[in-house]
């Protein structure tokens, strides 16, 4: 299987910061990689795919970068809605594998 | 509007087999671009990928649950289960089910999931 490790685990941080979330893959996925958001009881919602494409809706502020093994998930200018724990997923092999997630928080 | 939604007994004795159901409304699950997912997430914890199915009963399990999970697709129904046999109390998390589609990019066709159920507790208790 494929290790996904985020860094960091937890952050906290202010409306208007910006803020980057790392993910590191335990081996070359090239850019098989997406991200998500997941705000308490509800489900993971897809912010990007393929490493850098922004889903259709999800706010300009967040992007994404990366290729290989080591991925950044920006948030330009943080909003109170940013508010989550942030996942990465691999999708280049089976099993697809995530991150085990960043939580960010209000400062 | 493509909607999932999860059902199924939110309470499973150990030893006993989960059963949960994902309903898929607003696309076909013949749609030969996408397929199905399960993933769980136990209490308080990261993501977990069970697995996927295709409409043509294609299946791939990750390995730890290979040996306990079944997956199946009923196309009349639009909708796709997942069994899991011989349940501990280990078992207990929120299952979601999950539509896979592709970014198709320049570097190969690249899986997401863009749909996802609410989620479906399960507890395994006697």
């Amino acid at each position: 299987d494929i290790q996904m490790t985020q860094s960091p685990s937890s952050l906290s941080a202010s409306v208007g910061d910006r803020v980057t979330i790392s993910c590191r893959a335990g081996q070359n996925i090239r850019t098989f990689l997406n991200w998500y958001q997941q705000k308490p009881g509800k489900a993971p919602k897809v912010l990007i795919s393929a490493t850098s494409t922004l889903e259709s809706g999800v706010p300009s502020r967040f992007g994404g970068s990366g290729s290989g093994t080591d991925f950044t998930l920006t948030i330009s200018s943080l909003k109170p809605e940013d508010f989550a724990i942030y996942y990465c997923q691999q999708t280049f092999t089976t099993p697809y594998t995530f991150g085990q997630g960043t939580k960010l928080e209000i400062k | 509007q493509v909607r999932l939604q999860e059902s199924g007994p939110g309470l499973v004795k150990p030893s006993q087999t989960l059963s949960l159901t994902c309903n898929v409304s607003g696309d076909s699950i013949t749609n030969g671009g996408h397929y199905w997912n399960w993933v769980r997430q136990h209490p308080g914890k990261g993501l977990e990928w069970i697995g996927y199915i295709f409409h043509s009963g294609l299946t791939y399990y990750t390995p730890s649950l290979k040996s306990r999970a079944a997956m199946s697709v009923d196309t009349s129904k639009n909708q796709f289960s997942l069994n899991l046999r011989s349940v501990t109390a280990a078992d207990t998390a929120v299952y979601f089910c999950a539509r896979a589609s592709y970014y198709f990019g320049d570097n190969g066709d690249h899986p997401y999931f863009d749909y996802w159920g609410q989620g479906a507790l399960v507890t395994v208790s006697s």
